[in-house]
């Protein structure tokens, strides 16, 4: 099952504008993941946010995490034809062993830059 | 490169056969993962280790796989008796757990794309 579910499931957006997507999530958490995918590649980790954060930034990336509401957003701002991907974010569960390492993805949200 | 190979990128087989897939972390991590992923969706967790430990197996889909990570460094996962279902891309990841730092992220190698005909 996936917990995290990403919104909204695609987006369309002109080089140079900002892209905003969110990501809600059921259960108690203690990171979340921003994950990128180029369609048939792997997965490209972009940000963590730990439960104790409310913001974080990485160059053009931004991102918010509530934990009251259970949801988190990721900003990218001046996107360009390169950002188009696909964009997972993913949370932790307890898993044998210790520690919380095992990521749940959601959905994803497939964003499109155009030039 | 030193990131997370997989091996092979695609495989076609035919349903009843069975399938290994191979993946090599990277060197430093003590951690690896096996995902699915089918179209449209994101990547479902099916078992990992820690170093040559297996210590989440139960979300593995069914009896029908298996993985195994022999002396901690690569890992295969094999499938038996591979049904149409069964298509999906296999994705490797690794990490470096520790315990005392908490989450980490993953290391993704690009799949292994397998189609059941």
């Amino acid at each position: 099952s996936q917990q995290g579910e990403e919104d909204p499931q695609a987006l369309s957006i002109q080089e140079g504008e900002n892209a905003t997507m969110n990501c809600s999530y059921k259960t108690s958490i203690n990171n979340l993941q921003w994950y990128r995918q180029n369609s048939g590649r792997g997965l490209v980790h972009l940000i963590l946010i730990r439960s104790n954060e409310r913001e974080k930034h990485s160059g053009r990336l931004r991102v918010t995490l509530d934990t009251s509401k259970k949801s988190s957003s990721l900003l990218i701002t001046a996107s360009r034809a390169a950002d188009t991907a696909s964009y997972f974010c993913a949370t932790d569960f307890a898993i044998a062993g210790g520690g919380a390492d095992g990521l749940t993805f959601g959905k994803g949200t497939h964003l499109i830059i155009q030039p | 490169d030193t990131g997370v190979s997989q091996d092979p990128r695609h495989k076609i087989t035919k349903r009843g056969q069975n399938v290994t897939f191979r993946c090599d972390p990277i060197s430093e991590h003590n951690r690896l993962y096996w995902y699915r992923q089918t179209l449209g969706q994101g990547p479902e967790f099916l078992t990992y280790f820690q170093n040559e430990a297996q210590l989440e197996k139960s979300r593995l889909l069914s009896d029908r796989f298996s993985a195994e990570r022999p002396k901690g460094s690569f890992s295969t996962l094999e499938i038996q008796r591979t049904e149409q279902g069964d298509s999906a891309m296999y994705l490797c990841a690794s990490s470096f757990w520790n315990p005392g730092r908490g989450g980490s992220p993953l290391h993704f190698g690009n799949g292994t794309r397998l189609t059941v005909t």
